[in-house]
């Protein structure tokens, strides 16, 4: 089935330091990968995706770039703030062949991101 | 546009007795789905309802666990009896179409059940 391995946490990053975060995944189809973010006290939040083989997705200074030959999605950032203190989730959907995605998300365990000033 | 909205936010329960948790979608979307988050893992999918009817519920566990979704608007997620290894955040999401996961598939901010 399918399955997606997020590096192992927390990470602690001083401000302004550079980001990444890995996460390969193991699917039968065709998937669309997504990074979720979690702040405290609030909802999951899509961050950026990106729908097929060399894609890259970006939102708010955070990129990925999906990577079929090496089933990796991992998340970048050059300069961490504060404010991105929160648990980053790496996540698929699967899809047959055709396009036709299912919706259903399957997730990493997640990763703690805490920034210090 | 309003969010999806689930209540209660929080709930603490004896193990045993049992609970609901509603969720209220996105007006229009055809598509909702109930995760279940336990601490410190990603969220699992529970059941995945298309307008009233069930998609997929494998990883459902039916014997204490059950969800409807009337008129294909809200829904409700029922735990009859609850066990410790259920206490965890239950997640509620919906999307526009099924399939249309490019399309605004919105999580609540869940229901945080703890089971004592």
């Amino acid at each position: 089935g399918d399955s997606v391995t997020q590096m192992e946490g927390p990470v602690t990053l001083s401000e302004e330091a550079f980001l990444t975060i890995n996460c390969t995944y193991t699917a039968t189809g065709y998937p669309s990968l997504f990074w979720y973010v979690q702040y405290p006290g609030e909802g999951l939040q899509l961050l950026l995706k990106a729908t097929k083989a060399d894609d890259k997705g970006s939102n708010k200074g955070f990129e990925a770039t999906y990577r079929k030959e090496t089933t990796s999605f991992h998340l970048e950032k050059g300069s961490v703030q504060v404010s991105d203190s929160a648990v980053y989730f790496c996540a698929l959907s699967d899809r047959l062949a055709g396009g036709t995605s299912y919706g259903k998300l399957t997730f990493g365990q997640g990763t703690i991101l805490t920034v210090h000033p | 546009e309003a969010g999806v909205a689930q209540s209660p936010r929080y709930k603490i329960i004896e193990k045993r007795q049992s609970v609901a948790f509603w969720c209220n979608p996105i007006s229009g979307h055809a598509t909702l789905y109930w995760y279940q988050q336990i601490l410190g893992q990603g969220p699992k999918l529970l059941i995945q309802f298309q307008n009233n009817g069930v998609v997929d519920d494998s990883q459902l566990p039916k014997d204490r666990f059950s969800a409807e979704r009337l008129k294909g608007v809200d829904s409700t997620l029922k735990i009859q009896p609850a066990k410790l290894e259920d206490s965890a955040v239950y997640l509620c999401a919906s999307s526009l179409e099924p399939g249309s996961i490019n399309y605004g598939y919105t999580f609540g901010s869940g229901t945080r059940l703890t089971v004592v």
